[in-house]
């Protein structure tokens, strides 16, 4: 069955540290993998994604992920966090058709 | 450029009223998709379209929902007669699909909140 867990309900970090939020997948081809973060009362927006290629992918807003097969993991990091980076990140694990599974979100909470 | 409009965004209705949710794609997009956030069971898929046409509604939980794409700018999200437990952001979202690949990118509107007493 096609799952993603991301085990962290809650992160809070101080501005300036660094971030990893974690994502775990089940899925039973090659999966597309995807980080999509949320503000309040907005809808997602997509920070990046991985289709094949090289395991280590950038995204917006100084955010990257690595894709680790063995592990099964996707996850989302960055070096230095903004107090604007506070907000719920999902991720999200899909293949050839758009039959998208998304994680149940992590909120992540900067202090100043 | 205008991204997915969804409206309203905000309704509150009384249990057995009739719900209808909007949402126009963004222009040139050929796949479009209606997800429901909740607390308890996060962000699903209820239905999707491509070309106008739902390809997959497994995940619409009842009767009670219907949805449609009458042209490729246009589509509803309907609810009757809707319950508390309907009680969601419903999000659209549309996406490009370029020929032979799945470009990935889901673009999502705001969401329509809906409160139902």
């Amino acid at each position: 069955a096609q799952s993603v867990t991301q085990p962290d309900i809650h992160i809070t970090v101080s501005e300036g540290a660094s971030l990893e939020l974690r994502c775990n997948y089940s899925y039973g081809a090659t999966p597309y993998l995807f980080w999509y973060v949320q503000s309040p009362g907005q809808g997602l927006q997509l920070l990046l994604k991985y289709f094949s290629g090289d395991t280590l992918v950038q995204g917006i807003k100084g955010f990257e992920a690595e894709f680790k097969r063995s592990q099964s993991s996707f996850n989302l990091r960055k070096p230095s966090v903004h107090w604007s980076d506070a907000a719920e990140y999902f991720c999200a694990v899909g293949g050839r058709t758009y039959k998208y599974i998304f994680g149940t979100g992590t909120r992540l909470k900067v202090l100043a | 450029d205008a991204g997915v409009i969804q409206s309203p965004r905000h309704e509150v209705t009384e249990m057995g009223q009739e719900v209808t949710l909007r949402c126009k794609p963004i222009s040139g997009h050929d796949y479009l998709f209606w997800y429901r956030q909740t607390m308890m069971r996060g962000l699903e898929l209820l239905i999707y379209f491509n070309n106008n046409v739902p390809i997959d509604d497994s995940g619409m939980p009842e009767d009670r929902f219907s949805a449609k794409m009458p042209n490729a700018s246009f589509s509803t999200l309907k609810i009757q007669p809707s319950e508390p437990r309907d009680s969601a952001v419903y999000f659209c979202a549309s996406s490009f699909h370029q020929t032979g690949s799945n470009t990935g990118e889901l673009f999502f509107g705001e969401g329509s909140r809906l409160t139902v007493l």
